[in-house]
């Protein structure tokens, strides 16, 4: 069964650092992309970065750029996202999605749980 | 990056048929035909409905169905049920970058 387990929740301070991880299950985790999307409380979903667990091969949305660092360790079937400096408007439901295949333009066929990130201001 | 414009909200009674629309650009829906549909119900995490603009996975019911006409694209679901209600986000791959509709609420009534 192909699973994307996450992270739990998260509760941290404006400027503390954090990384959520995102682990593969069920499948040959290195044979598609994963995909992070934001979704701010009641919200759109947002694109941020897809990452090819192959190579770490990394596409970030423009409005994610420099903010967020996306990253895998194939040899553990990980997918992580990562913050410097957190912000109160860093708080948001974090989804990982797997790709139906090693392409981005492919849809996202299953995903993780979520992980909830509280920033409070 | 600016959200595909969808309308906020849609309604029908159980057994009606709705469509929703998903506007786009020359640059992402109307240059590609990789638009794809997602459910949330309340909660819960995103499921694919439709991809590739009109494909279906399996195991989605065919009630749902998709098209793709210029910018815009449009998810048409018959025989309304009441599960249905959920909110529906359009995406589309748009040239190194994927872009996601701001959503729209279904309330069936």
């Amino acid at each position: 069964e192909v699973q994307l387990v996450q992270s739990g929740a998260e509760v941290k301070k404006p400027g503390e650092s954090l990384r959520i991880s995102c682990k593969g299950s069920g499948y040959s985790f290195t044979s598609y992309w994963i995909t992070w999307v934001r979704q701010m409380p009641g919200k759109r979903l947002e694109w941020m970065g897809t990452i090819d667990p192959r190579d770490s091969y990394t596409n970030y949305s423009p409005s994610f750029q420099g903010h967020v660092t996306i990253s895998a360790d194939k040899s553990i079937s990980s997918a992580y996202l990562q913050w410097s400096s957190l912000k109160a408007s860093d708080t948001a439901m974090y989804y990982c999605a797997r790709h139906s295949g090693p392409l981005v333009t492919l849809p996202l066929d299953y995903w993780g749980q979520g992980t909830l990130v509280t920033v409070p201001s | 990056q600016s959200a595909l414009t969808q309308p906020a909200s849609v309604s029908g009674s159980p057994g009606q048929s709705i469509t929703i629309s998903c506007t786009g650009t020359s640059s992402d829906v109307g240059r590609y035909n990789l638009v794809s549909w997602y459910q949330q119900h309340p909660g819960k995490v995103p499921k694919v409905m439709t991809y590739e603009v009109s494909k279906r996975p399996s195991g989605v019911s065919n009630r749902f169905s998709a098209s793709k006409s210029g910018n815009t694209a449009s998810l048409t679901i018959s025989g309304l049920q009441a599960e249905d209600e959920a909110d529906y986000y359009c995406c589309s791959y748009a040239g190194g970058t994927i872009v996601f509709g701001g959503g729209t609420k279904l309330t069936v009534l």
